[in-house]
């Protein structure tokens, strides 16, 4: 039972430079989350999805881009790599509904660090 | 205005001993769920424990409890009979049922437990 794969756990990007995290659950799971962790600041909500096909903007948007073709996937896009997005980024997956509060399972993380 | 306060950034306490970690939140939705989150230095987030707006009786996983006072808009983690692997970050996160299943976090409590 792997619960929510993200992938890779540690990458170094150059300025400028595009990439995309990877995340999948096998829980079967409506709504899936990514947020990125600074020091002092505790985790915030980047983007989240409701389901497949479905995507809203969460606290700190900016720089990132999401799509939700499946239910279980739901990759994290960085358009073009700045500083400022070196972080921790954690994907988060949960069950229930609007109205049902869940836990939320979280993958590993992905230390990103941008030069 | 934060929804999640915790105004501890570092806490010490000895082996054997208790400590309570503090959470204080902000809503005006009727129907939430507030999370105990820990991060050992290895980087995971680990669920701890739950409790729903309209439970009764305060949530208890082992060793860990929740120390839920709705008036006060508190939340505390309670840890008993602390061991030297409680030593971690500690997040305090609240669900409302408004939103879609995401969370939001404070900014962590750091404890380290001492032999």
């Amino acid at each position: 039972n792997a619960g929510v794969t993200q992938t890779p756990k540690f990458q170094v990007l150059k300025t400028g430079q595009s990439m995309t995290l990877q995340c999948a659950q096998d829980m079967n799971h409506e709504y899936m989350s990514w947020y990125r962790q600074d020091p002092g600041m505790g985790l915030r909500l980047i983007h989240y999805s409701v389901g497949a096909g479905i995507t809203d903007q969460g606290e700190v948007p900016n720089g990132y881009n999401v799509s939700r073709s499946t239910t279980e996937d739901f990759p994290l896009r960085l358009l073009s790599a700045a500083p400022s997005q070196t972080s921790v980024y954690f994907c988060a997956s949960s069950g229930g509904g609007q109205g049902v509060v869940t836990e939320a399972f979280f993958g590993q993380g992905t230390r990103l660090t941008v030069v | 205005a934060q929804k999640i306060t915790q105004t501890q950034p570092g806490m010490f306490v000895q082996e054997k001993e208790a400590v309570t970690l503090d959470c204080t939140y902000d809503t005006s939705d009727p129907s939430y769920g507030l999370f105990w989150y820990k991060q050992p230095s290895s980087g995971e987030m680990i669920f701890l424990i739950y409790q729903g707006s309209y439970d009764q009786q305060n949530a208890t996983e082992g060793r860990y409890s929740l120390n839920f006072q709705k008036a006060r808009k508190s939340a505390n983690l309670v840890i008993s009979a602390s061991q030297l692997g409680d030593s971690a970050m500690y997040f305090c996160a609240m669900r409302e049922s408004s939103g879609y299943s995401t969370l939001t976090f404070g900014k962590g409590t750091m404890l380290l437990v001492s032999p």
